[in-house]
């Protein structure tokens, strides 16, 4: 089976300018996960939705980042303005229902963003 | 408040020796535990969890409620083992994963 896809792969942009990233989970996989990895540490969540609905955005830096799903598929994480701080790599996962604590995440192989 | 703990950043170990990658955790309530691994060029991958009670590629890992740990064992180390162990749980009803820092593992021929 396909896996996760992301894109781009990389990003380099300056500070204050917009970014946008993508992901298409696995075929069928009701729940999407965006994480965030600061170089050095282990990723941490931004978001989880369940199919086109928000399930935790408890992390997510609301006034610069947002994220949809509007369809229940794909999906878009964007910075708006980036700052130095948000160069990190951006991992997607997506699990087939996301209910289950037991379930396994499938991830992507994330877009590394640098900011200058 | 609920947190995983690495205390080793890099861990090297000859080909042939025991590994034991450490993991404590903080969690008020019964979490499930992971190990996920990333190879060189690809992608972050399940390992194993404890509720399965399973040994993969040779490792194994014992939740221990006491003492709130769930380290990674192999009693044999291999080259193609080098990679990057990340420990996670998960609680709660969202199945949201909390990450560890990380241990590279650096098997040496």
């Amino acid at each position: 089976e396909a896996g996760v896809a992301q894109s781009p792969r990389y990003k380099i942009i300056e500070k204050r300018q917009s970014v946008a990233f993508w992901c298409n989970p696995i075929s069928g996989h009701a729940t999407l996960y965006w994480y965030q990895q600061i170089l050095g540490q282990g990723p941490k969540l931004l978001i989880q939705f369940q199919n086109n609905g928000v399930v935790d955005d408890s992390q997510l830096p609301k006034d610069r980042f947002s994220a949809e799903r509007l369809k229940g598929v794909d999906s878009t994480l964007k910075i708006q303005p980036a700052k130095l701080e948000d160069s990190a790599v951006y991992l997607c996962a997506s699990s087939p229902e996301g209910t289950r604590r037991q379930e396994t995440q499938y991830f992507g192989p994330g877009t590394r963003l640098l900011v200058l | 408040a609920q947190r995983v703990t690495q205390p080793e950043k890099l861990l090297s170990v000859f080909k042939g020796a025991p590994v034991e990658l450490k993991c404590n955790y903080s969690y008020s309530g019964s979490p499930e535990l992971f190990w996920y691994v990333q190879y060189s060029r690809q992608r972050l991958q399940l390992l194993l969890r404890h509720i399965s009670r399973e040994s993969i590629k040779g490792f194994t890992a014992d939740l221990n409620k006491g003492e709130t740990s769930f380290h990674l064992k192999k009693p044999f180390a291999q080259e193609e083992d080098s990679a990057m162990y990340y420990c996670a749980l998960s609680g709660g009803a969202t199945n949201k994963l909390i990450f560890g820092t990380g241990t590279l593992l650096a098997v040496q021929p």
